[in-house]
């Protein structure tokens, strides 16, 4: 079946750092592909997304590639804030119909400190 | 919009107990999703309606689980009786199909089983 693998945190960075979290998936035919962000407390917020290959998600500074070749979504920040501390899920969907659910990896925490 | 709303946000019972979480989607999505999370298992998908209607519910842990959608402005998940292994954050997420995976999700309700 469909899965979604992130590598091992948590991750800890000084601030104005860059990040890179990895992200691989495993899926048959043509995913979209997502990260979500959970802030202490809060329930899980969409951050970027890419539907096809070759396209690049952005928000907020955070950037990531669908790279289907290499079945990777990374994502990558030039320069980290304290304020970016969350729990960061990488996932993939197939679509609408009977397909519309998301597969999440396990997710990763970052923490920024000053 | 006031987004996904969930009710209540914190909940503790005693072993036994009949515990009914509640959720109000997004007005105009057809997709609603509860998810469980827990440090151990990560996210887990419980179960998912679509215009109302259960499209699966593998992962609805056993039969003290139930979940409904009498109309598309609100769902409940209710686990009796509940046991000290439920305690966990149960999240609801509704989209549109066109969104294409892009879930709102609600701020959570933290279960706590004593």
């Amino acid at each position: 079946g469909d899965s979604v693998t992130q590598m091992e945190g948590p991750v800890t960075l000084s601030e104005e750092a860059f990040l890179t979290i990895n992200c691989t998936y495993t899926a048959t035919g043509y995913p979209s592909l997502f990260w979500y962000v959970q802030y202490p407390g809060e329930g899980l917020q969409l951050l970027l997304k890419a539907t096809k290959a070759d396209d690049k998600g952005s928000n907020k500074g955070f950037e990531a590639t669908y790279r289907k070749e290499t079945t990777s979504f990374h994502l990558e920040k030039g320069s980290v804030q304290v304020s970016d501390s969350a729990v960061y899920f990488c996932a993939l969907s197939k679509g609408g119909g009977a397909n519309s659910k998301l597969t999440f990896g396990k997710g990763i925490t970052l923490s920024v400190r000053p | 919009d006031a987004g996904v709303i969930q009710s209540p946000r914190h909940e503790v019972t005693e072993m036994g107990q009949e515990v009914t979480l509640r959720c109000k989607p997004i007005s105009g999505h057809d997709y609603l999703f509860w998810y469980r999370q827990t440090m151990m298992r990560g996210l887990e998908l419980l179960i998912y309606f679509n215009n109302n209607v259960p499209i699966d519910d593998s992962g609805m842990p056993e039969d003290r689980f139930s979940a409904k959608m009498p109309n598309a402005s609100f769902s409940t998940l209710k686990i009796q009786p509940s046991e000290p292994r439920d305690s966990a954050v149960y999240f609801c997420a509704s989209s549109f199909i066109g969104t294409a995976g892009g879930y709102t999700f609600g701020s959570g309700t933290r279960l706590t089983v004593v």
